[in-house]
């Protein structure tokens, strides 16, 4: 089964910092990677989704890669700003299903 | 707007009292599915269905039904609710019917069962 895992869990930066979010995975075998953003009390709003073939994708100030043969994503935020403040959440498309499997997230804390 | 809307968004109920939460959504997507969150656990996919009468079961499906009657709805039906079914459910649909494309999250419906 797909296990997906987010490091680090919590993250506080202030105004203005670049960062990077990390996301692994336990198997290569998949059709698509997504990136995905929720803010308290709300749902899940898509950032990028990266195909298997992809090796990243840019929107706006987010860069977000994907190495499939080490099972690795990163999600590379510029200058962040407290808007940003969110948890972020990285999921996995695999072959073998038709699910999205979730890693459980990084909490993100930009502060003026 | 394209959106994926749910009804519920909260509900507080009793153990054993049959309830629906609704889900829409008007892209015309194929494939539509349930997960539920929880603390320390994450999001896990309860059922899916990949087209009108087509659906079949995810990670978590016990406790729950649905149904795929039409193409826009997809019902989460709990028979006969209990308190470890509280959670934050959350409808998903995309174009392709496998899944394998961009997923579109409902606002949430938040569950407690006492």
């Amino acid at each position: 089964k797909q296990e997906v895992t987010q490091i680090p869990a919590a993250l506080s930066v202030p105004e203005g910092e670049n960062l990077v979010l990390n996301c692994s995975f336990t198997d290569s075998a998949i059709y698509n990677l997504q990136w995905f953003r929720q803010d308290p009390g709300k749902g899940l709003t898509s950032l990028l989704l990266i195909q298997s073939s992809q090796r990243e994708q840019t929107s706006g100030r987010l860069n977000a890669s994907l190495d499939k043969s080490s099972g690795r994503s990163t999600l590379y935020i510029a200058a962040s700003q407290p808007g940003d403040s969110a948890t972020y959440l990285c999921a996995v498309n695999s072959n073998s299903g038709y699910a999205l499997n979730f890693g459980k997230g990084t909490s993100l804390l930009v502060t003026p | 707007e394209a959106q994926v809307t749910q009804n519920p968004r909260y509900l507080i109920t009793v153990t054993g009292k049959k309830l629906t939460v609704t889900c829409s959504q008007n892209m015309n997507h194929e494939y539509m599915s349930w997960y539920r969150q929880d603390p320390g656990l994450g999001l896990r996919q309860i059922y899916y269905s990949m087209n009108v009468e087509v659906t079949d079961k995810g990670d978590v499906p016990e406790g729950y039904k649905v149904s795929r009657k039409e193409k826009r709805n997809f019902p989460l039906i709990l028979e006969s609710p209990s308190p470890n079914q509280t959670s934050l459910y959350f409808c998903a649909s995309s174009w392709v019917a496998s899944g394998a494309d961009t997923q579109y999250f409902g606002p949430g419906t938040r569950l407690t069962v006492l």
